[in-house]
């Protein structure tokens, strides 16, 4: 079984303040990580995943994430935050190798970005 | 077409009610999800599709009832809802492989 701890509930920062949203996870088996955010009322999206290759994987709008395998982290930093920036942050890893993913998510950490 | 289209967006249903929340999608993806998110919680898997069958149920009641008509469809039969089943419930889809899923918007249901 696998698992995902989100260490912190809630992230308040400033505009233009570097963050970390912290994220571990265990499991048996080689896994998929990703990171979903999800703005109020509206579903999941991708921000970005780690698949294999290098351990470090960037999104389009600034956040990077690394895969530290000792470690079983993945944490999501971005080095300054927009107000838009302002939203739910899921980690969520599945197994690795199957032909379909089961995502197992942390519990959500609450970005939010002060003017 | 890079969308999981979800209708309807709200629903708001009696206990005695029968309903369907339906999911498409457009980017031959086999693989197709219910996910139910309650408040303030993370989205928790209901049931897995894998071309067109079945593949996982998480011990979800009957109440709720998938369906797979084709490889672009998915929809979520519901009956005899409890007010504790009001959430949103999220559709996702991915490629074959732990890819990352792509997600629909949701359905907010309310079970009055």
């Amino acid at each position: 079984a696998q698992s995902v701890t989100q260490l912190d509930s809630q992230v308040p920062v400033f505009e233009e303040a570097p963050v970390e949203l912290r994220c571990n996870y265990s499991s048996s088996v080689s896994v998929y990580l990703f990171w979903y955010v999800q703005y109020p009322n509206q579903g999941l999206q991708l921000l970005l995943k780690y698949l294999s290759g290098s351990t470090l994987v960037e999104s389009i709008n600034g956040f990077e994430a690394e895969f530290n395998k000792s470690q079983t982290s993945f944490h999501l930093r971005k080095p300054s935050v927009h107000i838009s920036d302002t939203a739910e942050y899921f980690c969520a890893v599945s197994e690795g190798g199957t032909s379909y993913g089961k995502l197992t998510f942390g519990q959500g950490t609450i970005l939010t970005v002060h003017p | 077409d890079t969308e999981v289209t979800q209708t309807p967006k709200h629903l708001v249903m009696g206990m005695t009610n029968k309903k369907s929340l339906k999911c498409e999608q457009h980017m031959g993806h086999r693989a197709m999800y219910w996910y139910k998110q309650k408040a303030k919680k993370p989205p928790e898997l209901m049931f897995v599709y894998s071309y067109e069958k079945l593949s996982i149920n998480e011990s979800v009641p009957s109440r709720f009832s998938p369906e797979c008509p084709n490889s672009s469809l998915l929809n979520l039969h519901l009956h005899a809802l409890q007010p504790e089943d009001s959430a949103l419930y999220l559709c996702a889809s991915s490629l074959e492989g732990s890819y990352g899923y792509t997600f629909g918007s949701g359905t907010r249901l309310t079970v009055v």
